[in-house]
């Protein structure tokens, strides 16, 4: 079965740490997803990628299409950027061009 | 600009009512979802749309109808809805397929059921 993980599942940091979420996922791929949810509220789309490094701001996505990984990294963390963050695959085979596989989501908290 | 609206916000039905949950959009999107988003779990696809008049079951569609008769409007029916639908649901719309085009969510709809 074509699986999405995310690690790791919790994460606490102090204001102005740099923030690593990773994602990894179990076969070819044709874009991944970052997605971003504040607690009670509508998801957002932060990156779509489908291979190397992009950046908005203090975020930056990067993907390894060889080893089939993905990190979002936050530079200067805020509490405002608590939030779960999700990362999202379309499989290359075996997978439809319209549906994304979704991972559990990464629950971040940056305390003051 | 809109974007994607979902209405209502929140419900609450009994086990066997009925009701429908509206998704709009406003950027002229060809495709639309229908997901559900339980705890513990990544979402889920119930329904799909690739365009005005087609629609396509996800990964998890029993229970639910979908209707896409307007291209800007994806509705999603329970016509007997039951405690396991319980759950969360967001609606997101793409303008088309490819790696180029990202999605855009609603804000979601928090439905209990009791």
């Amino acid at each position: 079965k074509n699986e999405v993980e995310q690690s790791p599942q919790n994460l606490t940091a102090q204001e102005g740490e740099f923030i690593t979420i990773n994602c990894s996922y179990s076969v070819g791929i044709s874009a991944l997803h970052w997605l971003q949810q504040h607690p009670g509220g509508g998801i957002v789309s932060l990156f779509m990628l489908s291979s190397g490094k992009k950046k908005h701001g203090r975020l930056i996505a990067t993907i390894n299409i060889q080893e089939k990984h993905s990190s979002l990294h936050i530079t200067a963390s805020h509490p405002r950027d608590s939030a779960v963050y999700i990362c999202a695959v379309r499989w290359e085979r075996g997978g439809s061009n319209y549906k994304l596989t979704f991972g559990k989501g990464t629950l971040l908290t940056v305390n003051p | 600009n809109a974007g994607v609206t979902q209405t209502p916000k929140f419900r609450v039905l009994k086990t066997g009512q009925s009701m429908t949950l509206l998704c709009a959009q406003d950027m002229n999107h060809e495709y639309m979802y229908w997901y559900r988003q339980d705890p513990g779990m990544g979402l889920r696809l119930i329904h799909y749309s690739v365009g005005e008049g087609t629609t396509a079951k996800g990964e998890v569609p029993d229970g639910y109808n979908v209707s896409r008769l307007k291209k800007q409007n994806f509705l999603l029916g329970l016509e007997s809805a039951a405690p396991s639908q319980t759950s969360v649901y967001f609606c997101a719309s793409r303008q088309f397929a490819g790696t180029n085009y990202g999605y855009t969510f609603g804000s979601g709809t928090r439905l209990t059921v009791v």
